[in-house]
């Protein structure tokens, strides 16, 4: 079935570093790909999809690309900030509408 | 409503009691899923309905779980005879539409606690 791997947590960055946090996926035909948010005491929020190959989902600074041939929907954002700690969760959904995500990445950004 | 909503937010029950989880989807969204989040775990896909067709229940974990989704709006979660591993935050989710690009929206959880 479909499954989502994404990187194991927690993260510790200081601000204005570097971010990437890898996801891989295991799917059959051509999902779509997401990376939800969950900033401390709130719900989850979508960040950022795509929903073909070679597409780039970006938000906030954030961007993913659907890479097909490494199955792959790596997030990178350039230089954090204090405000991006949250836990991050990479999703699948498949064609059979089911969705599927990863164990979450717990990023906490150090002033 | 301005978005999904879920009641109660807390829940605290002792084993081998039934509850009652709640879900209000966004207005107008044919899909609704339900998913269980349990302490330092991802989200773990529960069931899924979609308009008036038959829900996907492939991830109803044991047949003490049920769901119900009444009038294409409202849908209620129940867990029979509790047990201390159904702890856990469980979490309800809508889209505008079940097709593949479709953001869904969730709620703010329902915290359950079995003693």
């Amino acid at each position: 079935g479909n499954s989502v791997t994404q990187m194991e947590g927690p993260v510790t960055l200081s601000e204005e570093a570097f971010l990437t946090i890898n996801c891989t996926y295991t799917a059959t035909g051509y999902p779509s790909l997401f990376w939800y948010v969950q900033y401390p005491g709130e719900g989850l929020q979508l960040l950022l999809k795509a929903t073909k190959a070679d597409d780039k989902g970006s938000n906030k600074g954030f961007e993913a690309t659907y890479r097909k041939e490494t199955t792959s929907f790596h997030l990178e954002k350039g230089s954090v900030q204090v405000s991006d700690s949250a836990v991050y969760f990479c999703a699948l959904r498949g064609e059979g509408n089911d969705m599927r995500f990863g164990a979450g990445t717990r990023l906490t950004v150090k002033p | 409503g301005a978005g999904v909503s879920q009641s109660p937010s807390n829940k605290v029950t002792e084993k081998g009691k039934d509850v009652e989880l709640r879900c209000d989807p966004i207005s107008g969204h044919t899909a609704l899923y339900w998913y269980r989040q349990s302490l330092g775990q991802g989200l773990e896909f529960l069931i899924y309905f979609q308009g008036n067709s038959a829900p996907d229940k492939s991830g109803l974990p044991s047949d003490r779980f049920s769901a119900e989704r009444t009038g294409g709006s409202v849908s209620t979660l129940t867990i029979q005879r509790t047990q201390q591993e159904d702890s856990a935050v469980y979490l309800c989710a809508s889209s505008l539409l079940a097709g593949l690009g479709n953001e869904q929206f969730f709620g703010p959880g329902t915290r359950l606690t079995v003693l």
